[in-house]
């Protein structure tokens, strides 16, 4: 099965500032990289995602890369603002026809006004 | 909007009960899921299932079970619920991965 590996656990950074969280991943099939976020005391809900025919992906301050040949895929936020603050999980579902997703263990964000 | 509902918030039950978690979506997906969350070990799936009567079992199976009679609803049991099991489930549907899960809010169960 896939195996996800996130880092860090937690990042702190000043509002204004950029964060990355980094996820690797062990199935060399696996082509669609989804990103999270769990804002306190609420589901998880989709922010981007990333199929494995492009390398990066933007939407506003936030983007997605990914790196097939080292099996890691990126969450790069810009600009952050205090709402960002919030646990961000990476997933990948493995091989094609198999559709459950492997999370990471998550990263919480906390930005420092 | 797909709208993914648990029946309850928080429960509160006892070693030993059996429990039931009941999970419904109003879109008509093909793929409901179980997660559970607890901290430092992100979502872990504990069983899926891609069709009515059809299950999987995911990465943490042992001492649950679930039922899918309809499309719409996918219930997780615990057949004798033990302290260890307290978490929060999350359920989960989608018409595939590949365009994104949508989440229920969550179900905090604490067996005392």
């Amino acid at each position: 099965g896939e195996n996800v590996e996130q880092h860090p656990s937690t990042l702190s950074v000043q509002e204004g500032d950029s964060a990355v969280i980094k996820c690797t991943y062990s199935d060399s099939a696996s082509n669609y990289f989804p990103w999270y976020k769990q804002e306190l005391g609420k589901r998880p809900q989709l922010i981007i995602d990333i199929r494995s025919n492009v390398g990066e992906k933007k939407d506003q301050r936030i983007a997605v890369t990914l790196n097939k040949t080292a099996k890691h895929f990126s969450l790069h936020i810009t600009e952050t603002q205090p709402e960002d603050s919030a646990v961000y999980f990476c997933a990948a579902p493995g091989p094609f026809g198999n559709e459950k997703l492997t999370f990471g263990t998550g990263t919480r964000l906390t930005i420092i006004p | 909007d797909v709208k993914v509902t648990q029946s309850s918030r928080y429960l509160v039950k006892r070693t030993g009960e059996k429990v039931f978690l009941e999970c419904v979506q109003d879109m008509d997906h093909e793929n409901m899921f179980w997660y559970r969350q607890d901290p430092g070990l992100g979502l872990r799936l504990i069983y899926f299932s891609y069709d009515v009567k059809m299950k999987e079992k995911g990465d943490i199976p042992e001492g649950y079970s679930v039922s899918r009679e309809k499309k719409e609803r996918f219930s997780l049991i615990l057949e004798s619920a033990s302290t260890n099991q307290t978490s929060m489930y999350l359920c989960a549907s989608t018409r595939t991965p590949r365009y994104g899960y949508t989440f229920g809010s969550g179900t905090r169960l604490t067996v005392v």
